[in-house]
Order: C-alpha cells, then sequence, then structure tokens
C-alpha cells in the first residue's frame, strides 16, 4: 500500500481565495483524521471521520472551513475564504479499528499552506 | 481541558545517553491507547512506540520503551542509546472514547518536546 497521500505537497495562495487539500488514506481504513499543525499550538485535530461519516468538528476553527468525505478513499478539506493566519502544516491520517481499540494513525506527508 | 500534556518544550541529551521524554493524559475511558510519535525536521510522522491501557507490560520498541504508570496517567518516552539521528519532536498522543462521541475513538496529540542530541 502507498500510504495515505495527501495532495498538494505545497500551496500558495493569496488571501480570499479558496483552498481545497485532499487526502487518500490507506485502503480498508475505516477512520479518517485532519490535524493542523502550528509553532505555537501543535496539532489541532480539526475533524474526524468514521466510514466516511463525520464523527466529530468541534475543532474546526471557523465557518470557513469545511471537510468531506464522499467515499472510502477520497476526503477533502476546504477554507473560504482563506486568509494569512491559516498557514500551517495540514495532516491527514487514517487508522483501522480493531478488536482491542485500533491501529495507530498513519500520517500522510502533509500540505504546507501558505495564504499571503 | 489539555488531555494530552508535555511539558518539557526541549530536551537536550548527550550521544549514547538514555533521555526520558515527559507524557501525562486524562481520560475518562478506561480503554485508551497511548502513542508515541517522532517529527524529524524533514516534517514526516513517523510512529515509534504504542501502549495499550490494559497492557500488563510496558511496551519496548527496540530502543525505545514507554514507562507506563497508570496510576499517574503518565505514559514517558525512554530513549536509549541516544544517536544524532534521534535528534527531531517528539509528541505524545492518546486515543479514547470521549464522553458524548457515541464510542468514536479519537486521537488527540500533545504539543511536543524537541530533543536534541549533542555529540
Amino acid at each position: 500500500d502507498a500510504g495515505v497521500i495527501q495532495s498538494p505537497r505545497h500551496e500558495v495562495t493569496e488571501m480570499g481565495q479558496e483552498v481545497t487539500l485532499r487526502c487518500k488514506p490507506i485502503s480498508g481504513h475505516d477512520y479518517l483524521f485532519w490535524y493542523r499543525q502550528t509553532m505555537m499550538r501543535g496539532l489541532e485535530l480539526l475533524i474526524y471521520f468514521n466510514n466516511n461519516v463525520p464523527i466529530d468538528d468541534s475543532g474546526m476553527p471557523e465557518d470557513r472551513f469545511s471537510a468531506k468525505m464522499p467515499n472510502a478513499s477520497f476526503s477533502t478539506l476546504k477554507i473560504q475564504p482563506s486568509e494569512p493566519r491559516d498557514s500551517a502544516v495540514y495532516f491527514c491520517a487514517s487508522s483501522l479499528r480493531t478488536g482491542g481499540g485500533f491501529t495507530e494513525a498513519f500520517f500522510g506527508q502533509g500540505t504546507r499552506l501558505t495564504v499571503v | 481541558a489539555q488531555k494530552i500534556t508535555q511539558t518539557q518544550p526541549g530536551m537536550f541529551v548527550q550521544e549514547k545517553e538514555a533521555v526520558t521524554l515527559d507524557c501525562t493524559y486524562d481520560t475518562s475511558d478506561p480503554s485508551y491507547g497511548l502513542f508515541w510519535y517522532k517529527q524529524p525536521s524533514s516534517g514526516e510522522m513517523i510512529f515509534l512506540i504504542y501502549q495499550g491501557s490494559y497492557d500488563q507490560q510496558n511496551a519496548t520498541e527496540g530502543r525505545y520503551s514507554l514507562n507506563f504508570q497508570k496510576a499517574r496517567k503518565s505514559a514517558n518516552l525512554v530513549i536509549s542509546a541516544s544517536q544524532l539521528g534521534d535528534s527531531a519532536m517528539y509528541f505524545c498522543a492518546m486515543r479514547d472514547r470521549p464522553r458524548g462521541s457515541g464510542g468514536y475513538q479519537k486521537v488527540t496529540f500533545g504539543i511536543g518536546t524537541k530533543l536534541q542530541v549533542i555529540p
């Protein structure tokens, strides 16, 4: 398996533009997590899905952020409109529920977003 | 409320020495798991070690061991015989089922500890 795949790896956009980050989880994994990493706040959990259904989006900072998972192999995180304070590295991770809990979260390479 | 606390923003260790990175956690779920990840300067998140709340033995993986003290709610990472390549950010994480989550498992991270290994 290729692991969790995120695209793009880097994104530079102007304030006010829409940004869409993409994630392909590991095949067969039933949990998908979106995290944002900044120096000040570390790794913040934004939203997570189980079997394509959003379970908890309480970490989404504002209504400008939205996430979807239309099927088991694809998820998007959208920011509209983007602002400079959204600049961060965004990680997607997936995991699989097992009888005793679940596997560790497998991370993608991250998307480094810069909003100018 | 902070669920995962890492109180050491930065640590230094001499090459070949052992180092302990602290992590405390808080959960009401009796069935939870604790993870440690390493993030080198290249940015990828590398899974190191896992401890389940019902595991009787402390987890070990090569030079990594987890000092799990359930009553104190701590899960410290011990790296033995430090190497220069161990210089990185280290994150403690917990998976649990928060109240009101309907039994779904959430994974939250601490703020991390930056470890620098000195030759």
